[in-house]
C-alpha cells in the first residue's frame, strides 16, 4: 500500500523566500506525480504534473523534481508571495489511476 | 480545461437522512470517476472508483451500502450517503478521469456535508 509523506507539516516563511517542499513515498511503481494546491474549504488546484519517465517540471515560480527511485519528490517555489498561502499536496498515481494523496504542507507567508 | 462540478457545494441535514452529491464532467465524457473524502486538517483519502455502466469498486474500510454510488452516465456519478451520522460530517470531493489523451483526473470544487 503506498504511503506519502510530506514534510513539513506547516511552514511560515516571510514574502520573498524561496521554498523547498518535500514529498516521499514508498512504493516506487507510480506513473507519474502531482502537486496540488488547497485553499480552505476548497477544492484542488493542480500545480505541477511529473511524468515517472522525466526528472521535473517548471511553470512559472514553481519547480518540482522526481527521484522515482528513491520515492522522492521536491516543490521548489521562488520569491514566495502571501497568495502563496495554501496547503500543499502531492499525489503519487499508481495502478488503476489511483491517486495517493500525501499529508500535506500548510504554507503561510507573510508580508 | 477540463472542469467538473460538485452540487450541492454545502449541505446541513439531520442525523438519519440521506444525501445525494452529483459530481459532472462539463466538457469531457469520463468513464472514471473517483470519490474521495477528506477529514479537516487531514488529506484526501480515496473511497471508492466509480466506473459507468458497472459497479463502483470501494477501497477498504468503506461501506458499500452507507455510500452508494451510481455512475449512470458519461458525465455524472452520484454519491448518496445513506442515514448519514455526525460522523460522516466531511467535506466530499470527486474527481473525473478524462482519457483523451493524457490520463488526466480532473477535481471537483468539493462538497461540504454537516450532519447535525
Amino acid at each position: 500500500k503506498q504511503e506519502v509523506t510530506q514534510i513539513p507539516a506547516a511552514l511560515s516563511v516571510p514574502e520573498g523566500e524561496n521554498l523547498v517542499l518535500n514529498c516521499s513515498f514508498t512504493d516506487s511503481a507510480i506513473y507519474n506525480l502531482q502537486w496540488f494546491r488547497q485553499d480552505p474549504g476548497k477544492g484542488l488546484t493542480s500545480l505541477l504534473l511529473i511524468q515517472s519517465s522525466q526528472r521535473e517540471q517548471t511553470s512559472g515560480r514553481l519547480n518540482a523534481s522526481l527521484d522515482k527511485s528513491s520515492g522522492r519528490s521536491t516543490l521548489y517555489i521562488a520569491a514566495s508571495q502571501p497568495g502563496d498561502s495554501a496547503t500543499y499536496l502531492c499525489a503519487p498515481l499508481g495502478g488503476g489511476n489511483k491517486l495517493t494523496f500525501g499529508t500535506g504542507t500548510q504554507l503561510k507567508v507573510e508580508l | 480545461g477540463a472542469v467538473v462540478s460538485q452540487h450541492p457545494s454545502r449541505v446541513i441535514c439531520k442525523s438519519g437522512t440521506s444525501v445525494k452529491i452529483e459530481c459532472r464532467s462539463l466538457d469531457f465524457q469520463a468513464t472514471t470517476m473517483f470519490w474521495y473524502r477528506q477529514f479537516p486538517k487531514q488529506s484526501l483519502m480515496l473511497m471508492a472508483t466509480s466506473n459507468e455502466g458497472s459497479k463502483a469498486t470501494y477501497e477498504q474500510g468503506v461501506e458499500k451500502d452507507k455510500f452508494l454510488i451510481n455512475h449512470a452516465s458519461l458525465t455524472l456519478s452520484t454519491l448518496t450517503v445513506t442515514s448519514a451520522h455526525p460522523e460522516d460530517s466531511s467535506f466530499y470531493i470527486c474527481s473525473a478521469l478524462d482519457r483523451g489523451g493524457t490520463d488526466t483526473q480532473y477535481f471537483g470544487p468539493g462538497t461540504r456535508l454537516t450532519v447535525l
